[in-house]
């Protein structure tokens, strides 16, 4: 199993520019949540999907941030535009809400800076 | 109050020594929790799950205590290698969404 696969890695923006955060969650899993870490807000719940569909978004900060999840092995969530305080780890984590539950898988992260 | 909370410490610890902490919680309906270990630059990672009043996986123990609301981790003979965060995870009034506390800090010492 490849495991929960985000995309970039890392990356450094300007002020003011749009940034798009990949995911693509384990295969057979049906939850996809985004979350964002700091040192200051531990891990931030952004938005979740069940099915693809979002359900609970109450925690993306403002209108600059869009989460879409068009397929059941594909997610973005997009900030446009950035801002410095949108640097944070971004982590997106799935799991399978159908039969017992085992927790969230996290991807790797993409560690985003705006300058 | 937060829905988790736990002390950021850091606890030290010597190598070979026990050390436990705990996550309080305030969702009394909560039915499943769970720790996951966190290092440096790194992804939360799933370390043990709690459905009932504990569970042993070799040198880490979990306990919950539904009455006061909290559960424990305990590591026993610790190794330089469980120097980590430990991020206590317990769901949310919402179905399908938990709660991520800040984490303990462990830093084991030679």
């Amino acid at each position: 199993d490849a495991g929960v696969i985000q995309s970039p890695r890392h990356e450094v923006t300007e002020m003011g520019q749009e940034v798009t955060l990949r995911c693509k969650p384990i295969s057979g899993h049906n939850s996809l949540f985004w979350y964002r870490q700091t040192m200051m807000r531990g891990l931030e719940l952004l938005i979740y999907f069940n099915n693809n569909v979002p359900i609970d978004d109450s925690g993306m900060p403002e209108d600059r941030f869009s989460a879409k999840m068009p397929n059941a092995s594909f997610s973005t969530l997009k900030i446009q535009p950035s801002e410095p305080r949108d640097s944070a780890v971004y982590f997106c984590a799935s799991t399978n809400t159908q039969g017992p539950f085992y927790g969230y898988t996290f991807g790797s992260g993409t560690r985003l800076t705006v300058v | 109050r937060k829905e988790v909370e736990q002390d950021p410490g850091p606890f030290n610890v010597p190598e070979g020594a026990t050390v436990a902490f705990n996550c309080t919680y305030s969702n009394s309906a909560s039915q499943s929790f769970f720790w996951y270990r966190q290092d440096c630059r790194k992804e939360p990672k799933l370390l043990m799950s709690v459905y009932s009043s504990g569970n042993e996986d070799g040198r880490f123990t979990a306990q919950l205590n539904r009455a006061s609301q909290y559960i424990s981790l305990l590591i026993r003979d610790s190794k330089l290698s469980d120097s980590a965060t430990y991020l206590c995870v317990a769901p949310t009034d919402s179905w399908g969404k938990f709660q991520f506390g800040a984490g303990t800090q462990v830093v084991v010492t030679p």
